[in-house]
């Protein structure tokens, strides 16, 4: 199946830095891309949507100014968390998907996120 | 919207027992279903999954699952279980034009030996 990848698997940050989280699909080319938080012993949330080349989508509840997504090209998309609190800490997961029916999403590792 | 309920938070089954996980869905069209497993600290594993056609899928390590539409279910089973399933088990349903996936709150599985 599809490779999507995730860098880096975990990291620890400072209250108030900004951390960015990647994602790259490794041999297909993702039109979209989906990232997701999970906390501890919980299911995941999606955060939003981005579309290779336009702002990405986001869920409700998501403050965009804090959850900064850039989908530059077709293999790589960022999250980057702004002023990152302790509240921020959290199972980061990342899915890429060809756009058309019948395709589904391949899901990254996820990145464990704490701030400390 | 589309939703997702599985109704067991929690599920002990002996080793070498069977096993079925309940998974309900809720979407207007014909979904994208899936069902993935989660170790502890590790992301996840797609076990089946169900576009169209045959409602019985097979999965990889010997899980299956069934679409039943006039239920709304998903329900995954194993007919022997090992104790190396002992893990998070999530049901999805996934939007066919977006993508996007919806998630059940998982059921935890734990093998007794």
């Amino acid at each position: 199946g599809a490779v999507v990848s995730q860098h880096p698997s975990w990291v620890i940050c400072k209250s108030g830095t900004s951390v960015k989280i990647e994602c790259r699909s490794l041999d297909f080319q993702a039109t979209t891309m989906f990232w997701y938080r999970q906390f501890p012993k919980q299911s995941l949330m999606l955060m939003a949507t981005s579309n290779e080349g336009s702002k990405a989508t986001y869920e409700q509840g998501v403050e965009k100014d804090k959850f900064l997504i850039n989908h530059a090209s077709l293999t790589l998309s960022t999250l980057t968390v702004t002023s990152a609190h302790p509240e921020d800490s959290s199972f980061y997961i990342c899915s890429a998907r060809v756009t058309g029916y019948n395709t589904e999403a391949f899901f990254g590792q996820g990145t464990r996120l704490t701030v400390v | 919207a589309q939703s997702v309920t599985q109704p067991d938070i929690h599920i002990t089954v002996s080793e070498g027992a069977s096993l079925e996980l309940r998974c309900n869905y809720s979407y207007g069209a014909t979904p994208y279903l899936f069902w993935y497993v989660q170790s502890p600290g590790q992301g996840l594993q797609l076990l089946l999954k169900y576009f169209s056609g045959d409602t019985l899928v097979q999965g990889i390590k010997g899980f299956e699952a069934e679409f039943k539409r006039s239920q709304s279910s998903f329900n995954l089973r194993k007919p022997s279980v090992h104790w190396s399933d002992a893990a998070e088990y999530f049901c999805a349903v996934a939007n066919t034009n977006a993508g996007k996936s919806t998630f059940g709150d998982g059921t935890t599985l734990t093998v007794k030996p």
